[in-house]
């Protein structure tokens, strides 16, 4: 079956501009992740979303991050006013209630 | 909260070696101990899980040993191939609503 999708797969920016990047789970599968990852570096958790429960934002820097997941499906993540320092891979992962993640190919932000 | 320290941070074997990475947690409460492998540019793969109700589990070459007590967990890799150069990262999950915490990775690097 499909995988997790992302887009937009790049994305640059120009600082101060405004971000969406979208995440597609997995079908059926109740959690949705997001990631950052800067190059050579490991996994920053972001935000985390369970069925209908209110999201674990615990993850996200600023408040300048935002993400919201519709219908317990798709998943839009923004970022407001990017500074150089958004720059990175955002990944996406998806898993049922208790199991592995599977992520997305990620979206790698520039931001000039 | 969990804190998962992995060790070593790089990793050189000659093809055909063994390769032994560890992980140890924090929060007795985990269950749940996932292995991805990230290529150079690519996405993590999940490759083997195992969960606290067992100690051991196998799947080809790749194999994860858990002990409960000591709290930490181990993956290893027999007859390492070039291909197998990749960063693993390990992770502990309470299951269910909990986030993962994630190790730091090792590169691990097979030389042909």
């Amino acid at each position: 079956g499909a995988g997790v999708s992302q887009s937009p797969s790049n994305k640059v920016t120009e600082k101060g501009k405004d971000v969406e990047l979208r995440c597609d789970p997995i079908s059926g599968h109740t959690a949705l992740y997001w990631y950052r990852q800067s190059l050579g570096q490991g996994l920053e958790f972001l935000i985390y979303f369970q069925g209908n429960s209110a999201p674990d934002k615990s993850g996200l820097p600023s408040d300048r991050f935002s993400a919201e997941r519709t219908g317990g499906s798709v998943s839009t993540l923004t970022i407001q006013r990017t500074q150089q320092e958004d720059s990175a891979v955002y990944l996406c992962a998806s898993s049922f209630y208790s199991g592995g993640e599977y992520f997305g190919p990620g979206t790698r932000l520039l931001v000039l | 909260g969990e804190n998962v320290e992995q060790h070593p941070s790089t990793l050189s074997v000659q093809e055909g070696d063994s390769a032994v990475i560890k992980c140890t947690y924090s929060d007795s409460a985990s269950n749940y101990f996932p292995w991805y492998k990230q290529e150079l540019g690519k996405r993590p793969q999940l490759i083997i899980d195992i969960r606290s109700n067992v100690g051991e589990k196998k799947d080809q070459r790749i194999a994860v040993t858990l002990n409960k007590t000591a709290k930490h967990f181990s993956l290893h890799i027999t007859e390492t191939q070039p291909e197998d150069s990749a960063v693993y990262f390990c992770a502990a999950s309470k299951g269910g609503s909990y986030i993962p915490t994630f190790g730091r990775g090792t590169s691990l690097i097979v030389h042909p």
